[in-house]
């Protein structure tokens, strides 16, 4: 009973660093999201996917890219970290039908 | 464009309290309704859902009715225990590709023996 899977839990990054947040679900869904969380402001959509090989923009890309090359994987990329991408960060996949969400436990990222 | 309004909290409650927790929307079109939970240390995770106005959504004991026309999906339960505190956020889905949720800011609930 898998269901998301995130890693890294925690991280510290120094300005300017690169990392990748790892994304994996296999519950077979068509659609995934990367969502940030920051206190008091909800969660806003990054990016998002409805299909592998299909990504578009959300809300708040900029500083952010990603891939889906397979259905299970959604990887989220983050090239000159910045201290404004210190977050909580959420992945997410979808059913087409109900329109429910499953999240992944939060990735904890934080940029000194 | 779409958002959602919450209340703030901490809402702090005694064990066996009736919780109210208030949520507006605004909307282009006619959304779909959620409440999603996050216990701590945990992801988000869906409690309950509406799809149409009038409609109940109801879950562990918890219920929110979407009002069309007040534009409201309050969450209530008659009886709150200290297992039921955690964050509460409402979100909404307008009909798009991808099933996009927008979220409120949440409201953390503290239940008290």
């Amino acid at each position: 009973n898998a269901g998301v899977t995130q890693t890294p839990k925690f991280r510290i990054l120094k300005i300017g660093q690169s990392m990748t947040l790892q994304c994996t679900q296999d519950m077979n869904h068509n659609y995934m999201y990367w969502y940030r969380q920051d206190p008091g402001m909800g969660l806003k959509l990054i990016y998002y996917s409805v299909g592998a090989g299909i990504t578009d923009k959300g809300e708040v890309p900029n500083g952010y890219n990603v891939s889906r090359s397979t259905t299970e994987d959604f990887p989220l990329r983050l090239e000159l970290a910045a201290p404004s991408q210190t977050s909580v960060y959420f992945c997410a996949s979808g059913e087409e039908v109900t329109g429910e969400l499953f999240f992944g436990e939060g990735s904890r990222l934080t940029v000194l | 464009g779409n958002s959602v309004t919450q209340m703030e909290g901490p809402v702090t409650l005694s064990e066996e309290a009736f919780l109210t927790i208030n949520c507006t929307y605004t909307a282009t079109g006619y959304p779909s309704l959620f409440w999603y939970v996050q216990y701590p240390g945990e992801g988000l995770q869906l409690l309950l859902k509406a799809t149409k106005a009038d409609d109940k959504g109801s879950n562990k004991g918890f219920e929110a009715t979407y009002r069309k026309e007040t534009t409201s999906f309050h969450l209530e339960k008659g009886s709150v225990q200290v297992s039921d505190s955690a964050v509460y956020f409402c979100a909404l889905s307008v009909n798009n590709a991808g099933n996009m949720l927008t979220f409120g800011g949440g409201t953390r609930l503290m239940v008290k023996p």
